[in-house]
């Protein structure tokens, strides 16, 4: 079956780094996605990798290794507003997205 | 830019009621997606459609009904709502399948 494994939860202090951790199964593999959600509020879009390696953009990257079926999300300089869910979701062969249930990721002062 | 527009944000339905939820984008997206999204769930593909005349099931497509008659709208309709059906729901568009998809604001839809 298809599966996206992500932690349920986790805590960092402001101005720290974090990462967080995605595992996947599908069938077949078109890229990783992660996408952003405040609670209450629709997700945005934070990365697609579809090669290994890192990509980076501003304080957020994104990693991807295909041949472990993993991927993770680096945040740098923690702000309080970083304080959301991060989805993982894993496109497979036939380019249908697999969401994880997210990570909610709570920032300490 | 208005994006993606979703209406209305909360509706309280009884059981056996239907309703349609609308979503409309302005950025000439072909591709345009249901999700409902549970408690501690990932998001749940409902409905997908690749253009206008085009659509296609998702992953839990029953009880619910979509149409494309525009590239612009892309209703989800629910004919004997159940309290199943209890969740929030999201549409999104995006130009092509692996490129970034924006979300509506989303519905929060109880049945009672």
């Amino acid at each position: 079956g298809q599966n996206i494994d992500q932690p349920t939860e986790m805590t960092a202090t402001e101005g720290a780094i974090v990462q967080i951790n995605c595992t996947y199964q599908t069938s077949g593999f078109n890229g990783l996605f992660w996408y952003q959600q405040h609670a209450g509020e629709a997700p945005t879009f934070l990365s697609y990798n579809v090669l290994d390696g890192l990509e980076e953009k501003g304080r957020f990257s994104s990693f991807l290794s295909r041949s472990k079926g993993y991927s993770y999300l680096l945040l740098k300089e923690l702000q309080m507003k970083d304080s959301a869910s991060y989805l993982c979701a894993g496109m497979d062969s036939n380019y249908q997205l697999i969401w994880g249930a997210g990570t909610k990721l709570i920032i300490k002062p | 830019n208005a994006g993606v527009t979703q209406t209305p944000k909360f509706r309280i339905l009884k059981i056996g009621q239907s309703m349609t939820l609308q979503c409309a984008q302005d950025m000439n997206h072909n591709y345009m997606y249901w999700y409902r999204q549970d408690p501690g769930m990932g998001l749940k593909l409902i409905y997908y459609s690749v253009g206008a005349g085009i659509t296609d099931k998702g992953e839990v497509p029953n009880g619910y009904n979509v149409s494309r008659s525009t590239t612009e709208d892309f209703p989800l309709r629910l004919e004997l709502a159940a309290p199943s059906q209890t969740s929030v729901y999201f549409c999104a568009s995006s130009f092509d399948e692996n490129t970034e998809a924006f979300f509506g604001q989303g519905t929060r839809l109880t049945v009672v």
